[in-house]
């Protein structure tokens, strides 16, 4: 079955960029059937799309998120990443890679990985 | 925008009582595109439900979802201990977005 697991800095200081690397291990990044996705959840609070992105290249991002995400596909590697750029402490949030569908339905779940934005 | 709220905020009930969770769209969810998911303390969500009333592959009859346009409601029958979680609600008919959450506890 398909496993997903992301990784990353834990910190990130503010107006700087968070990078984030999801690697899929039982599936193909270059599934013609799937969508890789982000999804951020601020502590204590609920979930947030960022977007998703086909190794194809096709991808769409939340509006509010828009200017400052960036996701690819690393085909060789069979990971994807999300680059989220000029932070503030409001990004600081479990962020959660996820398996898609061409419309975000989203499984399975990496398990999550907190990115706090501090100095 | 889609806007999703979910009610109640919060839902106390026992083992082998019925929960029922409501999840109502500012705008009409386009081909019924809303799912569910289930999520556990320090856990990452589990899809449930989607295209409002199919269940996700493992996951047991006593989760049901249905509703159509604005409203949508998961039912879960039986109720066990294990099913203290929170539940969202997401609709991805027009990109794509999350209710605010309904927190189940069982007595």
């Amino acid at each position: 079955q398909v496993q997903l697991q992301e990784s990353g800095p834990g910190l990130v200081k503010p107006s700087e960029t968070l990078s984030l690397t999801c690697t899929v291990s039982g599936g193909s990044v270059s599934s013609d059937n799937h969508y890789w996705s982000w999804i951020r959840q601020p502590p204590g609070k609920g979930l947030e799309w960022i977007g998703y992105m086909h190794y194809t290249g096709a991808s769409a991002y939340t509006h509010s998120l828009k200017s400052r995400a960036t996701m690819s596909v690393d085909t060789s590697k069979n990971q994807f990443s999300l680059k989220l750029s000029s932070v503030t402490a409001a990004d600081t949030a479990v962020y959660y890679c996820a398996r898609a569908l061409p419309r975000p339905v989203l499984d399975p779940w990496g398990q999550g990985t907190l990115v706090t934005v501090s100095s | 925008e889609v806007l999703l709220t979910q009610s109640p905020g919060t839902l106390s009930l026992s083992p082998g009582e019925r929960a029922t969770l409501s999840c109502r769209a500012s705008q009409s969810v386009s081909n019924n595109y809303l799912a569910w998911y289930q999520q556990k303390p320090g856990q990452a969500p589990r899809l449930l439900i989607y295209g409002a009333s199919s269940r996700a592959t493992g996951i047991p009859d006593r989760f049901s979802g249905s509703g159509s346009a604005t409203d949508f409601t998961l039912t879960i029958s039986r109720l066990e201990p294990e099913d203290s979680a929170v539940y969202y609600c997401q609709q991805y008919g027009a990109s794509c977005s999350f209710g605010q959450g309904t927190k189940l506890e069982i007595k």
